[in-house]
């Protein structure tokens, strides 16, 4: 089976860094992904790490490390806007191509 | 292009009663997907589709039906409404190519009583 495990929430302030930890537990995926959601819409696809590292649009970076079953999403010079939810998600190798979500981080952006 | 589109955007059903939530998109994506969300539960699989005429489930499938007989149109039908069956749900489609980028729809939200 597959689990992937973030935390519910987190505070930042608006300018600042935060980043969003996601660990998962699963027996082999292709790479693992981000999606935004804010309240009442619909989510939007970030980022997708096939290989270890970092990658990089704009003010979000996502990163991967498959010997730790670890990523994490980094969002620089946060931003009033930036206030949603944020999604990780896996792609296993023994589903298809259907995506497993986990529950996500609601992220706070205060002044 | 429009993208994803869903109807209705709101539905409250009686326990019981049977619909159809429509789901068409017009990128000619292979793969589509529905996804149910409740709170805190984050987005669980409910059926999915790599192209017309093949359909699987997903995490949680009881309770629902789908049929994929065009590539632009994925519906979803309750076959008889369930107060458990309460929820928002997202449509989504990708290409085949990059199923990891999935573009979702605007979302129907569901209430049954």
């Amino acid at each position: 089976g597959q689990s992937l495990e973030q935390p519910s929430e987190v505070t930042a302030v608006e300018g600042a860094i935060v980043q969003i930890n996601c660990t998962y537990q699963t027996s082999g995926f292709y790479g693992l992904s981000w999606y935004q959601q804010h309240d009442g819409g619909a989510p939007t696809f970030l980022s997708y790490n096939a290989l270890d590292g970092l990658e990089e649009t704009g003010r979000f970076s996502s990163f991967l490390s498959r010997s730790d079953s670890y990523g994490y999403l980094l969002l620089q010079e946060l931003q009033m806007k930036d206030s949603a939810s944020y999604f990780c998600a896996v792609r296993a190798l023994n589903s298809g191509y259907a995506l497993n979500f986990g529950k996500g981080t609601s992220l706070l952006v205060t002044p | 292009n429009a993208g994803v589109t869903q109807t209705p955007k709101f539905q409250v059903l009686k326990t019981g009663q049977s619909m159809t939530l429509q789901c068409a998109q017009d990128m000619n994506h292979e793969y589509m997907s529905w996804y149910r969300q409740d709170p805190g539960m984050g987005l669980r699989l409910i059926h999915y589709s790599v192209g017309a005429g093949i359909t699987d489930q997903g995490e949680v499938p009881n309770g629902y039906n789908v049929s994929r007989s065009t590539t632009e149109d994925f519906p979803l039908r309750l076959l008889s409404a369930a107060p458990s069956q309460t929820s928002v749900y997202f449509c989504a489609s990708s290409p085949v190519e990059r199923p990891y980028e999935q573009y979702f729809g605007p979302g129907t939200r569901l209430t049954v009583t």
